[in-house]
């Protein structure tokens, strides 16, 4: 199977910066996604990566470098509502489907 | 408003019975999908559909089953068999089905619902 790493839990304070962690050993890999989860809500689309780089798209960043099997999600000034856990998703080469990380909790404090 | 919608939001199982989550999506998207979210675990995949009257098992699909009779429509039953289904139950929709070769498309995104939570009587 396919294994994808995340830190359990984060926190950071109003402002800053935070850095998400994502490693993975899969089979080959073909792309990789970061969603944003509320506690008891869906899941939401953050970034889509399947090129080395930095990803920007407002405060949110998404960086991949496919020879280390890793991946980072910075999110920058942090509010409150940012609150969430960040989920890692890969898709592995000749695979159908994604395989998810368990998630990283980021808790924000004023 | 385009999107995807679940339901009821909360459903109770008692022991023995069938219960059918509902998902629905007017996206127009070709891929549907049934994940399980369990505390402390990554999303599992139970099912995916393709395209209307086609689907296949992902890593756990022992204990449901699914139809796919209309392109909007993809409810999940969780039968008497699944011993254990006490869980956050997600609805996702693609525009375009997993490729399973070359690069991750962006249309392969998924757009998930808000989820019902199963909790067992």
């Amino acid at each position: 199977g396919q294994n994808i790493d995340q830190p359990t839990e984060m926190t950071a304070t109003e402002g800053a910066i935070v850095q998400i962690n994502c490693t993975y050993q899969t089979s080959g890999f073909n792309g990789l996604f970061w969603y944003q989860q509320h506690a008891g809500e869906a899941p939401t689309f953050l970034s889509y990566n399947v090129l080395d780089g930095l990803e920007e798209k407002g405060r949110f960043s998404s960086f991949l470098s496919r020879s280390k099997g890793y991946s980072y999600l910075l999110l920058k000034e942090l509010q409150m509502k940012d609150s969430a856990s960040y989920l890692c998703a890969v898709r592995a080469s000749n695979d159908y489907k994604l395989s998810f990380g368990a998630g990283t909790t980021v808790t924000v404090r004023a | 408003d385009g999107g995807i919608t679940q339901s009821p939001k909360y459903l109770f199982r008692k022991e023995g019975q069938n219960v059918t989550l509902s998902c629905e999506q007017n996206l127009n998207h070709d891929a549907m999908y049934w994940y399980r979210q369990d505390p402390g675990q990554g999303l599992r995949l139970i099912y995916y559909s393709q395209i209307v009257n086609d689907f296949q098992k992902g890593d756990i699909a022992e204990g449901y089953s699914v139809s796919r009779e209309k392109k909007e429509s993809f409810p999940l039953t969780v039968t008497s068999a699944q011993k254990n289904p006490t869980a956050f139950y997600l609805c996702a929709s693609s525009i375009f089905p997993p490729a399973g070769t070359g690069v991750l498309s962006f249309q392969e995104t998924q757009y998930f619902g808000p989820g019902t939570r199963l909790l067992v009587l």
